[in-house]
């Protein structure tokens, strides 16, 4: 039972690229998210999948796109990578019983 | 908009001493309240979740009480261990239809010193 898993764990991306940040849960959870957290702003909402087949938008969703492509994947891409996504991103999946997150990707952007 | 906030930012304590970590929400209406832990680099851990209709909850030597009227929840730890170390994060997660999304505080940083 891995819990949350997210790939990759570091990536380097110029201004510009485009990448995808794939996360997968094993625990049957219908809920699946995607945070950001920088330093002085705590974690924020980017998107979130209340369940397999829908999206919706969190507080940050601009510049971001998601895929629920089925109940144990969530994926986030960012279309053309800009200096101010520059952040740690994490995964977390919910049952309505409390949150469970990945370990994380840790995105710079030059 | 449900905004949560955490004091103190920051905590530097003793080995050995019991200690108290801070929360409050501004709106009352929520599904549970959440502690996490944080280690520097990692994700967030699930340390202890309060439902709406409970008091309190304990593991080992935390424990997390919720007084939903007052928008207030407290973390103890008791006979605090280098170990502690760590970020602590209050979040919460609003009543009503929807995905259980949660509202974070910023943490507070403790240091326990040996």
């Amino acid at each position: 039972n891995a819990g949350v898993t997210q790939t990759p764990k570091f990536q380097v991306l110029k201004t510009g690229q485009s990448m995808t940040l794939q996360c997968a849960q094993d625990m049957n959870h219908n809920s699946m998210y995607w945070y950001r957290q920088d330093p002085g702003m705590g974690l924020r909402l980017i998107y979130y999948s209340a369940s397999e087949g829908t999206t919706d938008k969190g507080e940050v969703p601009n510049g971001y796109n998601v895929s629920r492509l089925n109940k144990r994947e969530f994926s986030l891409r960012l279309e053309s990578a800009a200096p101010s996504q520059t952040s740690v991103y994490f995964c977390a999946s919910s049952s309505g019983t409390g949150e469970f997150f990945g370990p994380g990707t840790r995105l710079t952007v030059l | 908009k449900q905004e949560v906030t955490q004091i103190p930012a920051a905590l530097s304590v003793p080995e050995g001493e019991n200690l108290v970590l801070n929360c409050s929400f501004t709106d009352s209406a929520i599904y549970n309240l959440q502690w996490f832990r944080q280690d520097p680099g990692k994700g967030l851990t699930s340390l202890l979740l309060i439902q709406s209709s409970q008091r309190e909850q304990t593991s080992g030597r935390l424990n997390a009480s919720l007084d939903k009227s007052s928008g207030r929840s407290t973390l103890y730890i008791a006979a605090s261990q280098p170990g502690d170390s760590a970020t602590y994060l209050c979040a919460v997660e609003d009543s009503g239809a929807g995905s259980y999304q949660l509202t974070f505080g910023k943490g507070t940083k403790l240091s326990v010193i040996p």
